[in-house]
């Protein structure tokens, strides 16, 4: 059966500090891997995909994810953190199970930048 | 903007009431979701219908009931619900369930139960 896991509840940075919130998998075959971010009262916003290609992946808001197929990670990262990145982030992934494709979310990761 | 429209964004009722939560996508999606939020859990998905047909129901009591009377429209039926259903109900839309896009998202209906 397919999991992910985001092994911290809350990650705090500094603002303009590198930031990374973290993300592990498992799946049978190759994944689909998705982070999406959640700002207070709205709903789920995708911020970027890894589907097949370049490892290194870059979406909105100056947000990247890097696949590590070895570790079965897809780490969400940026160079400099903003305060208004403050919001929870939903790791993603999308697998072959008995009955066709699936896609199932992490917990969530709480992020805190202070300024 | 998301595309993906909730109504009513709050909803107060007692155990005994009926409600229903409304959805509308103007994505031309084909596949609609709606998911439960409580706090501290993962996101749980309750239903998924593609191109009208419900094609998933993860063991979600009766008293939740759905509804998709095409591509555009999904409800959720509420009727004698316990306090434990209070969350944030989530509705989303895909182009198609058996393809690998990101889902769009509504900004939900937060749900109190008295």
């Amino acid at each position: 059966a397919q999991s992910v896991a985001q092994p911290e509840d809350q990650v705090n940075v500094a603002e303009g500090n590198p930031l990374t919130v973290k993300c592990t998998y498992s799946v049978s075959g190759n994944p689909y891997l998705f982070w999406y971010v959640q700002y207070p009262n709205r709903g789920l916003q995708f911020l970027l995909k890894y589907i097949t290609g370049d490892n290194l992946v870059k979406g909105s808001y100056g947000f990247e994810a890097e696949f590590n197929k070895s570790q079965t990670s897809f780490h969400l990262k940026k160079p400099s953190a903003l305060v208004s990145d403050s919001a929870l982030y939903f790791c993603a992934v999308r697998g072959l199970n008995t009955g066709g494709f699936k896609t199932i979310f992490g917990a969530g990761t709480r992020l805190f930048v202070k300024a | 903007e998301t595309g993906v429209t909730q109504t009513p964004r709050h909803l107060v009722m007692g155990m005994t009431n009926k409600k229903s939560l409304k959805c509308e996508q103007h994505l031309g999606h084909n596949a609609m979701y709606w998911y439960k939020q409580s706090a501290k859990k993962p996101l749980e998905l309750m239903f998924v219908y593609n191109f009208k047909e419900q094609t998933e129901n993860n063991s979600v009591p009766s008293r939740f009931s759905p509804e998709c009377p095409n591509s555009s429209h999904l409800f959720l039926h509420l009727h004698t619900l316990q306090p434990e259903d209070s969350a944030l109900y989530l509705c989303a839309s895909s182009q198609d369930e058996a393809d690998h896009q990101p889902q769009h998202f509504g900004d939900g209906t937060r749900l109190s139960i008295l």
